[in-house]
């Protein structure tokens, strides 16, 4: 069974940093990309990131490109997501998902998300 | 960047009826678009990829078709169960972009 565990979220000031992490156990993890996606309170889907099953290649919003940066550790098979410089804007759920293969396939499994508050 | 563009942003229909909603793209995406079910507090579920292939699990009252730039989904007889938001997804082109939702309520 596929199963995709969001942790790090929480409430964080202005300006502040945050790591967030999407432990993934029940699949070959190298085999494929990996993306974050996020949802403002109310809001739609907002695609933040991707990143390549290999990790060689890695796409980000390119309005959040200065600030968060996705990796992943296949020792642990953990994707990341760094995010700095956090804004109010930034508040949302942020979901981990898995690619059905290369970054341009669809997002075929979810885990349940982490809330990031960003406020004073 | 490829804007994606859903309608209706919402629409009211009677269990049992026959439900569509469409997607359409600022250029080709040839099939790269995808359809996602959320309903509230949840993550989203996929529905359909590749425009009209279905994923395993979900009720064959779903289908998508389309290819370029328009798209659909079609619910053939909805259920109550039915009545959340849908999303469409391109993944031809980074930055991959989500439709705005549509919000699918029973009468």
């Amino acid at each position: 069974e596929v199963k995709l565990l969001e942790s790090g979220g929480g409430l964080v000031q202005p300006g502040g940093s945050l790591r967030l992490s999407c432990e993934t156990s029940g699949f070959t993890f190298s085999s494929y990309a990996m993306t974050w996606v996020r949802q403002a309170p109310g809001k739609g889907l907002e695609w933040v990131a991707v990143i390549s099953g290999s990790g060689g290649s890695r796409y980000h919003a390119a309005s959040l490109r200065r600030r968060f940066t996705i990796s992943r550790d296949k020792s642990k098979n953990t994707v990341s997501l760094q995010m700095n410089g956090l804004r109010a804007e930034d508040t949302a759920v942020y979901y981990c998902a898995r690619s059905r293969g290369s970054e341009h396939e669809a997002l075929d499994s979810w885990g349940q998300g982490t809330l990031v508050t960003v406020s004073s | 960047d490829i804007q994606m563009t859903q309608s209706p942003s919402s629409l009211s229909a009677y269990v049992g009826d026959r439900v569509t909603i469409t997607c359409r793209a600022t250029e080709s995406i040839g099939s790269h678009l995808s359809w996602y079910q959320q309903k509230a507090g949840k993550a989203p579920k996929l529905l359909i990829y590749a425009a009209s292939s279905l994923q395993s699990g979900v009720p064959s009252r779903f289908s998508g078709s389309g290819s370029g730039t328009d798209f659909t989904l079609t619910i053939s007889s909805l259920q109550p169960e039915d009545s959340t938001t849908y999303y469409c997804q391109q993944s031809f082109s980074m930055p991959l972009t989500f439709g705005a939702g549509t919000k699918v309520e029973i009468k």
